[in-house]
């Protein structure tokens, strides 16, 4: 296993349209996180599942966003209806448990630029 | 104000110095502190961890926490230029979220 997959690295769509990313998490992680970070930024929340289950959303994760992970697996994040402000770096991280003992393993990220 | 403040820098040394890079916080339930090194279009890695206050020390990374002062450290020692990085710091509390809090992130460039 070569650690936390995501796909694609980069994705450049104009406004209005939908995009989806998808994360491939160490294969025995049970968490699976998604973040946004952009130019200067830290990593803001966006979500997280505990196997299949949404366990928390952000308010940043407005109802152009959803995230599912179905079967527990590999999880999607899917934005409709594009906006410029999405520009960011969309970050996966998955992990064996809670984050205070085991911590996030990151992947490198979707770059995503809206235009 | 944000929960997390961290200098942007960029922060430049000479090899072999040595680097101290701080978050403030004001969130007095933070009880988990880690550092995260992110290097130029990588996701972040963690470097270093500590539960509540006190010094951790890993090789060449020394990571302080000070709770009174709300104030965390990560001191580098014999700064290589591979440590060119950006470093994040990252807390959460004690509570039934698993989502971290990051600072901004400082922007560390070693020279030869």
């Amino acid at each position: 296993d070569t650690g936390v997959s995501q796909d694609p690295r980069h994705k450049i769509t104009k406004r209005g349209q939908n995009v989806t990313f998808r994360c491939d998490p160490i294969s025995e992680h049970n968490r699976l996180y998604w973040y946004r970070q952009t130019l200067g930024q830290g990593p803001e929340f966006l979500t997280y599942f505990q196997n299949e289950a949404q366990l928390e959303k952000s308010r940043l994760l407005s109802d152009r966003f959803s995230a599912e992970r179905p079967k527990g697996s590999f999880s999607t994040l899917e934005i409709q209806r594009t906006e410029q402000g999405d520009s960011a770096m969309y970050l996966c991280a998955s992990s064996l448990g809670t984050v205070e003992n085991y911590g996030y393993t990151f992947g490198s990220g979707t770059r995503l630029t809206v235009v | 104000q944000k929960e997390v403040e961290q200098d942007p820098g960029p922060l430049s040394v000479p090899e072999g110095a040595i680097v101290s890079l701080n978050c403030t916080y004001s969130n007095s339930a933070f009880q988990y502190f880690m550092w995260y090194r992110q290097y130029s279009r990588k996701g972040p890695e963690l470097l270093m961890y500590t539960y509540s206050s006190g010094n951790k020390e890993d090789g060449r990374f020394t990571a302080q926490v000070d709770k009174s002062s709300k104030y965390i450290s990560l001191f580098i020692r014999d700064s290589q230029p591979s440590d060119s990085a950006t470093y994040l710091c990252a807390m959460k509390g004690r509570d039934n979220t698993d989502k971290l809090i990051f600072g901004t992130g400082t922007r560390l460039q070693v020279f030869p």
